[in-house]
């Protein structure tokens, strides 16, 4: 299984700032297959990114994905208030599919 | 417009059997293959496995096979994740999300079901 680590755990920011989160793949991600979801407290995930660094339908522009070998990156240009949650990598690349444990991005 | 309706919440002891459903509308349900996903009280996303309504190729995370069965009917749109004998450990929140045409990343997601295990 390729295993996702997700870093930071916790990412304290002030709206306006930029924030940067990153995820490692235990190993190579076939075709680029990652994906980035965002889940607010008592909501489902929506989908943010796909593909790597194409962002989905209704996505802003403030969001965008990056990848660099095994390492992903999502980044926040200026956050908005809303923009507080948590944040899932995802690699749907190889069955079994697996998620990160998510970065809680927090209002400082 | 693309909609995944869950059922209701459902409280159950341990040993009980359960079947929660996820009904899908507003595109070819038979299309598009349907994950599920689950969340523990305050954890992470765990994907559960994925079914291919179309002709009823299921895929198991090794971590589920054997606790789950996914299934689906193609004739009510609907998906189906169900136990024989639930544990207090399958207490949390199930979600369906299906996928994208030709890829297994999850676009649109159903709004959750929650199961509660407890004796």
């Amino acid at each position: 299984d390729i295993v996702l680590t997700q870093s930071p755990g916790t990412l304290s920011l002030s709206p306006g700032e930029r924030a940067t989160l990153s995820c490692r793949a235990s190993q190579s991600v076939s075709s680029s297959y990652l994906a980035w979801y965002q889940q607010k407290v008592g909501q489902a995930p929506r989908l943010l990114i796909y593909g790597a660094s194409s962002r989905a339908t209704g996505i802003p522009d403030r969001f965008s994905g990056s990848e660099s070998g095994t390492d992903f990156t999502l980044t926040i240009s200026r956050l908005e208030p809303e923009d507080f949650a948590v944040y899932y990598c995802q690699q749907y690349g190889s069955s079994p599919i697996t998620f990160g444990q998510g970065t809680r991005l927090e209002i400082k | 417009e693309v909609q995944l309706v869950q059922s209701g919440s459902a409280v159950k002891k341990p040993g009980e059997s359960l079947k929660i459903s996820c009904k899908g509308s507003g595109y070819s349900f038979t299309s598009y293959w349907i994950a599920w996903v689950r969340q523990m009280p305050g954890k992470g996303l765990e994907w559960m496995g994925i079914i291919y309504p179309g002709d009823s190729d299921t895929r198991y995370s090794p971590s589920f096979q054997g606790q789950v069965t996914i299934s689906a009917d193609k004739s009510s749109s609907t998906a189906y994740l169900q136990w024989s004998s639930l544990k207090a450990s399958d207490t949390a929140m199930y979600y369906c999300a299906r996928s994208a045409y030709s890829s297994w990343y999850s676009g649109y997601w159903g709004q959750g079901t929650l199961v509660s295990v407890s004796s």
